[in-house]
């Protein structure tokens, strides 16, 4: 149980586009979605905390103009990225929370602005 | 002071020996702890959770808590090679009364055989 999915795994895009990352949970029911960055040695960084059905709570520094997210259902978010550039090359992981307070991660997926 | 604080390592052990991985953390009101692996290039995996002080054993697994140290540890028995990852300690803030957890920076633990 506790199975979370993300698609794409890779994506490869220019700088100016937008890249859309979906995250399902497959065997349960996510009250909750988080969404994380990690970029290489280091930890995770929450990014945004998404509850169905309502607007996103984004962490301090994180643009939401510029990271929209949208949690359509209890089992899916999706993160866009909107005008990427090189800097926003990172691996980026959600999350999702059914009740209590483990949350079971995604396999995460790694995005390379060119 | 950092809120979950972790020493990075690298922590070396041989194969069959017991890891010992620490973590404290600042807030006294933290009910939720969980210790995540994570390979490299790959998102953490959940362990273990522990919510009471004392003993938690799942297989070669044993978490131990402390909130009066507000110290949460995870002991590795008979570590394998496979066991070499980055272990991550996850703690949610009680006091700020939200969702979400604070994860240290990782302990990364190397087995050597």
């Amino acid at each position: 149980g506790a199975v979370v999915s993300q698609h794409p795994s890779r994506v490869i895009c220019k700088s100016g586009t937008s890249v859309k990352i979906e995250c399902r949970s497959l065997d349960f029911q996510a009250t909750t979605m988080f969404w994380y960055r990690q970029f290489p040695k280091q930890s995770l960084m929450l990014m945004a905390t998404s509850n169905e059905g309502s607007k996103a709570t984004y962490e301090q520094g994180v643009e939401k103009d510029k990271f929209l997210i949208n949690h359509a259902s209890l089992t899916l978010s999706t993160l866009t990225v909107t005008s990427a550039h090189p800097e926003d090359s990172s691996f980026y992981i959600c999350s999702a929370r059914e009740a209590g307070y483990e949350q079971y991660f995604g396999p995460g997926t790694r995005l390379t602005v060119t | 002071q950092k809120e979950v604080e972790q020493n990075s390592g690298p922590l070396s052990v041989p194969e069959g020996a017991i890891a010992s991985l620490n973590c404290t953390y600042s807030d006294r009101v933290s009910q939720s702890f969980f210790w995540y692996r994570q390979y490299s290039g790959k998102s953490p995996e959940l362990i273990m959770s522990i919510y009471s002080n004392g003993d938690k054993e799942d297989g070669r697994f044993t978490a131990q808590l402390n909130k009066a140290s507000q110290y949460v540890s995870l002991l590795i028995r008979d570590s394998q090679p496979s066991d070499s990852a980055t272990y991550l300690c996850a703690v949610n803030m009680g006091s700020y009364n939200t969702d979400k957890l604070i994860f240290g920076t990782g302990t990364r633990l190397q087995v050597f055989p």
